[in-house]
């Protein structure tokens, strides 16, 4: 198993632009989540789904939109970078099962000048 | 949302000695707790999964307490080593919601040989 995917590891946008994070898992894992991480916090949840056709908002929302069309894909993407978006991306998935831990994939770091 | 805190927010131990650190959460809306380990410039691995006041979970030299009813987690190191050093983070699941996880800030602990 490949286990978390995500792609690219490194993106530089200008602002205005917009992009897609891509967010792959193999675990057939029904729960998967985006977080942003920055120096000095921790990491905060940006958007969440617990099933294909199903989504909804974390802490910090604003500016990002998600799709689930299928179990394994949950693409987060950028309608309008800022450089306030400038951070690293962690998607991660679990069983919904309360008892699950979540396994994190390697990470995006995305820098909008 | 379960907000939780950690303390202290960086360590520096001789290795050979023993250490802790909190995690502290709101006990009135609690459902579950997460210890996750992140070394750097990789993703965070998950320690343990806490749910019962009282539990105590155990993976070798590291082991975890739960106290559900005054609001805090301790994680222990016995005998640490230079590859313990790490970020070790609580992730808290509220009641009503437990799918919007919150992070604490870490807890970075260098290990000195």
């Amino acid at each position: 198993n490949a286990g978390v995917t995500q792609t690219p590891k490194f993106q530089v946008l200008k602002t205005g632009q917009s992009m897609t994070l891509q967010c792959a898992q193999d675990m057939n894992h029904e729960y998967m989540s985006w977080y942003r991480q920055d120096p000095g916090m921790g990491l905060r949840l940006i958007h969440y789904s617990v099933g294909a056709g199903i989504t909804d908002q974390g802490e910090v929302p604003n500016g990002y939109n998600v799709s689930r069309s299928t179990t394994e894909d949950f693409p987060l993407r950028l309608l309008s970078a800022a450089p306030s978006q400038t951070s690293v991306y962690f998607c991660a998935s679990r069983s919904t099962g309360f008892k699950r831990e979540q396994y994190f994939g390697p990470g995006t770091r995305l820098t909008v000048t | 949302i379960l907000n939780v805190e950690q303390s202290p927010q960086s360590l520096h131990v001789q290795e050979g000695d023993s250490t802790n650190f909190t995690c502290s959460f709101p006990s009135s809306n609690f459902y579950a707790l997460h210890w996750y380990r992140w070394e750097t410039a990789k993703s965070p691995e998950a320690l343990f999964v806490m749910t019962l006041n009282g539990d105590e979970k155990k993976k070798g030299r590291i082991s975890a307490t739960l106290n559900t009813k005054e609001g805090y987690s301790y994680l222990y190191i016995k005998g640490s080593q230079p590859e313990d050093s790490a970020t070790y983070l609580c992730a808290g699941l509220p009641s009503g919601g437990y799918q919007k996880v919150t992070f604490g800030i870490g807890t970075k602990l260098q290990v000195i040989p």
